[in-house]
């Protein structure tokens, strides 16, 4: 069964403090690894699509980086707009399913 | 492209009362997903339409739980004889891409089981 866990699940950044937040995976035959930004009462917005160990993908101030058995998303010099659960999910290959990690609920305070 | 719509956008029911729900996708997005997403939880897959065929279902689906997709345009998710552990957030996705990695999630159906 594919699982996909995030860590921290809260993270609180002054703005302008840098950070990272982790996405640790199993999965039988990655096909690709998504991130997603969430706000509250809203569905999951796309990021990023990343497909093999080395890949980096980068927009605005975020950054995602894979490999074989973690992902991490970078976020550069955050800001309050920034604030927002993050959502990492895999998808094995041959199959539409994605199974998402339970999130970062990131805060940036001014 | 307004985006993927779904109808209602709340659905306070009674246990054992059937419920049906209703998604949008973009125009022209041939590919639409059904999620369930529960508070503090991440979405959880239910089931997936390339056009009108539901070529995957997820296997943790009750027997309860229905979805069509005639004429691969809107879709319609029915929950029958409502639990109170349906009560979730339904999402809909839709995706033009050929691999299916960008998906556009509308904003959701809460369904709240009294």
């Amino acid at each position: 069964e594919d699982q996909v866990t995030q860590s921290p699940e809260a993270l609180r950044l002054q703005e302008g403090e840098s950070s990272s937040l982790n996405c640790s995976y199993t999965v039988s035959g990655l096909r690709g690894l998504f991130w997603y930004r969430q706000d509250p009462g809203k569905g999951p917005e796309f990021l990023f699509t990343l497909y093999s160990a080395g890949e980096e993908k980068e927009k605005e101030r975020l950054k995602a980086t894979l490999t074989k058995k973690e992902s991490f998303l970078h976020i550069t010099a955050p800001k309050p707009e920034d604030s927002a659960t993050y959502l990492c999910a895999v998808q094995a290959e041959g199959y539409q399913k994605v199974t998402f990690g339970i999130g970062t609920k990131l805060q940036v305070i001014p | 492209d307004t985006g993927v719509s779904q109808d209602p956008r709340h659905k306070i029911t009674k246990r054992g009362q059937n419920v049906t729900f209703r998604c949008d996708p973009i125009s022209e997005h041939n590919r639409l997903y059904w999620y369930r997403q529960t508070l503090g939880q991440g979405p959880e897959f239910l089931t997936y339409f390339q056009n009108e065929a539901q070529l995957e279902k997820s296997r943790l689906l009750s027997d309860r739980f229905s979805a069509e997709r005639p004429k691969g345009s809107f879709s319609t998710l029915e929950i029958q004889r409502t639990e109170q552990g349906d009560s979730a957030m339904y999402l809909c996705a839709s995706s033009s891409d050929p691999r299916g990695d960008e998906q556009y999630f509308g904003p959701g159906t809460r369904l709240t089981v009294t």
